[in-house]
Parts: structure tokens; C-alpha cells; sequence
């Protein structure tokens, strides 16, 4: 099983609609999760970090669920310049960051 | 912007060749990371830095080294390129508040290595 897993995509859907990624984990002792952003051909960007209390930055909301070890991305009222690949990210306790393959969006006109 | 500057940007040359990237920094970050990502997989640690000569493998490691004689410089080597090398390939920076390093990572433009 991999370290970290994601909703296998790609997703593809209309501007305006609400689109929710998930990711797993499987190292209990993560500490840290985020999201990246990465666009074709370009290197990936911090989206946001995910805190306990579930966090809130726009139109995108992070979930955290620490007993069932899992992480969510809500993107609402979706835009074209959405498109990307979503990375999860997570970073065990006393080790180096795992990321996930991604998870591919395409928002469409 | 977290000043990292990757060279060359783009790659390609025939299997048996040594190879050596460069990923710059311009922040003093003592942290310093080299990635590789391929379709189907998420991103992989070759090798990182914990500063001045200090560096450690990562998952992928096998085929790679690394040095770095400079705060700002990470180099990674492929001694006898490979085409299961042909990849591409991130450098990242983690900032660091005090001597603890903070849980956020900063990428390169990366460079695109094809191996013939």
C-alpha cells in the first residue's frame, strides 16, 4: 500500500461546479498536511496547509480527519484557472515530506 | 519566490554519460531537497541536505550523489546515466524558524533530463 493515496482522477467539470479530493495516509505518526498545486509542466506550489480544525481560504476548504487518516480538498465555484494537479502531501514525525501522485482537474467553459 | 534557480532547465543526453544538475538558492535555507517525478508516481526523494556537507538518502537514491561545499548550491550527479533516469527533476528548499525547520517546501522550476 502506498504512503499516501489520492482520488485517481482525472476530474473533469463544468465552471461553477464544487469538486472534493481525497487523500489517505498511511503513517499514523504524520504531523503535518498539505496541498500543492501543480500546473503542466510547471513545478508544484503550496495551495494551503491543513490544519485539526479544518481550514478555510477562498473558495478552497481542507478537512483533516486524524482517526480515520484522511485529508480533503473543497473547491467551490470552480474556475478555469483551477486546472491543475492536486498534490496531498503529508510529513511523518522526524521524517521527510510523502506526497501523493496527484489528482488531475479540468475545469471546462 | 523562494530564490531557487535550477540548471540547466532542459536535458538530453546518451545512457553511460555522467551528469551533474545544479539547484541555487539565494535565501540561505539550510535545507535542501532533490526530487524526481515520473507519470503514475508522486514525487520521490533522491537526496537531501541538512547544510555544509551534511546530506542523507532518500527512497531513490541508487544511480544518484550529491554534494554540496556551498549553503546556496545542491548538486546531484547521475554518474552513468540510465534511461530509467530520464525523468524530471525538482530541487526544493524547506524554510527554517531558528534551528527548526518549518513544515513547508519551496520547489525549482525543475529540469526535464531525457537519457537516449
Amino acid at each position: 500500500r502506498k504512503e499516501v493515496e489520492q482520488d485517481p482522477g482525472p476530474f473533469n467539470v463544468p465552471e461553477g461546479a464544487t469538486v472534493a479530493f481525497n487523500c489517505t495516509y498511511s503513517n499514523s505518526a504524520s504531523q503535518s498536511f498539505f496541498w500543492y498545486r501543480q500546473d503542466c509542466r510547471k513545478e508544484p506550489k503550496l495551495l494551503m496547509s491543513v490544519y485539526s480544525s479544518g481550514n478555510e481560504d477562498g473558495r478552497f476548504t481542507a478537512q483533516l480527519n486524524r482517526a480515520s487518516q484522511y485529508i480533503s480538498l473543497l473547491i467551490r465555484d470552480s474556475k478555469l484557472s483551477d486546472s491543475a494537479t492536486y498534490l496531498c502531501v503529508v510529513l511523518p514525525y522526524g521524517q521527510n515530506f510523502v506526497f501523493g501522485p496527484g489528482t488531475r482537474l479540468s475545469v471546462l467553459p | 519566490d523562494a530564490g531557487i534557480t535550477q540548471s540547466p532547465r532542459h536535458k538530453v543526453t546518451e545512457t553511460g554519460t555522467p551528469v551533474t544538475l545544479r539547484c541555487h538558492q539565494t535565501e540561505n535555507h539550510r535545507y535542501m531537497y532533490w526530487y524526481r517525478q515520473d507519470p503514475g508516481h508522486g514525487l520521490r526523494l533522491i537526496h537531501y541536505s541538512y547544510g555544509v556537507k551534511d546530506t542523507d538518502k532518500g527512497e531513490v537514491s541508487d544511480g544518484y550523489s550529491v554534494s554540496r561545499s556551498k549553503t546556496e548550491d545542491f548538486l546531484l550527479t547521475l554518474e552513468s546515466a540510465t534511461s530509467s533516469q530520464t525523468s524530471v527533476y525538482f530541487c526544493a528548499i524547506s524554510v527554517v524558524a531558528g534551528n527548526r525547520r518549518v513544515d513547508e517546501q519551496f520547489f525549482g522550476p525543475g529540469t526535464r533530463l531525457t537519457v537516449l
